[in-house]
């Protein structure tokens, strides 16, 4: 499956917990988006990364998100001290290099549950 | 601000009863507009991009149209299986971020 992957696909973390967030993109696909749909509303885009470097976090929280995407394995989204507020499915896409054509292709999502 | 209002916010149709989704945007510079589908508990699955006023695709039966204002998602005699959420999103010149449009719940009765 040549698939753009996350995991885990369900987490759950109690409030000031630490959450991480796997993705690995589609193979030859070097850009990673994370997006946050939250529960009855529509998909806001949160970060966009290159290998190394982050291109674009106008959609982040200022405080307690974080994102990265090392040279070697997936890209991570990081949550620290979760609030309830967090609870939403935040989904990961990908898209080869930037051209003349730009579709992002999306993962299944993780599902993040604060109790 | 990018804005992106889809119309109506749900749909139901009968088998082969046909019909079109709305989705109007707002953008200072409109670098594509894309269309996908969601079902419920899944990602959003790729359907299309269009990049110029005038441009239309076609997928099985489904056809995106687009002018300078709105794109139209049209179903052509649709089954049970096109039962889904469809989101349109807008990417502005200069920027990756895609900025969705709330959806159309669509649901196909047989």
């Amino acid at each position: 499956n040549a698939g753009v992957m996350q995991n885990p696909r369900h987490l759950v973390r109690r409030r000031g917990q630490e959450a991480r967030l796997r993705c690995s993109p589609m193979k030859g696909h070097s850009h990673v988006y994370w997006y946050r749909q939250l529960p009855e509303e529509g998909l806001k885009f949160m970060v966009y990364l290159q290998k190394e470097n982050i291109i674009d976090e106008s959609g982040m929280p200022k405080e307690r998100f974080s994102a990265e995407f090392p040279k070697e394995g997936p890209s991570i989204l990081r949550i620290q001290q979760v609030v309830r507020g967090d609870s939403a499915a935040y989904f990961c896409a990908s898209s080869p290099l930037p051209g003349a054509y730009n579709e992002q292709f999306f993962g299944p999502g993780t599902r993040l549950t604060v109790l | 601000e990018d804005q992106v209002t889809q119309s109506p916010e749900a749909l139901r149709l009968q088998e082969g009863e046909s019909s079109s989704l709305n989705c109007s945007y707002t953008v200072s510079g409109l670098r594509g507009l894309f269309w996908y589908r969601q079902d419920p508990g899944k990602g959003p699955e790729f359907l299309f991009t269009l990049y110029s006023a005038g441009e239309e695709k076609e997928k099985e039966r489904l056809k995106a149209t687009l002018t300078k204002k709105e794109s139209f998602l049209h179903i052509t005699a649709p089954k049970p299986e096109d039962s889904a959420t469809y989101l349109c999103a807008v990417q502005e010149t200069g920027r990756r971020a895609l900025t969705f449009g709330s959806g159309t719940r669509l649901q196909v009765q047989p």
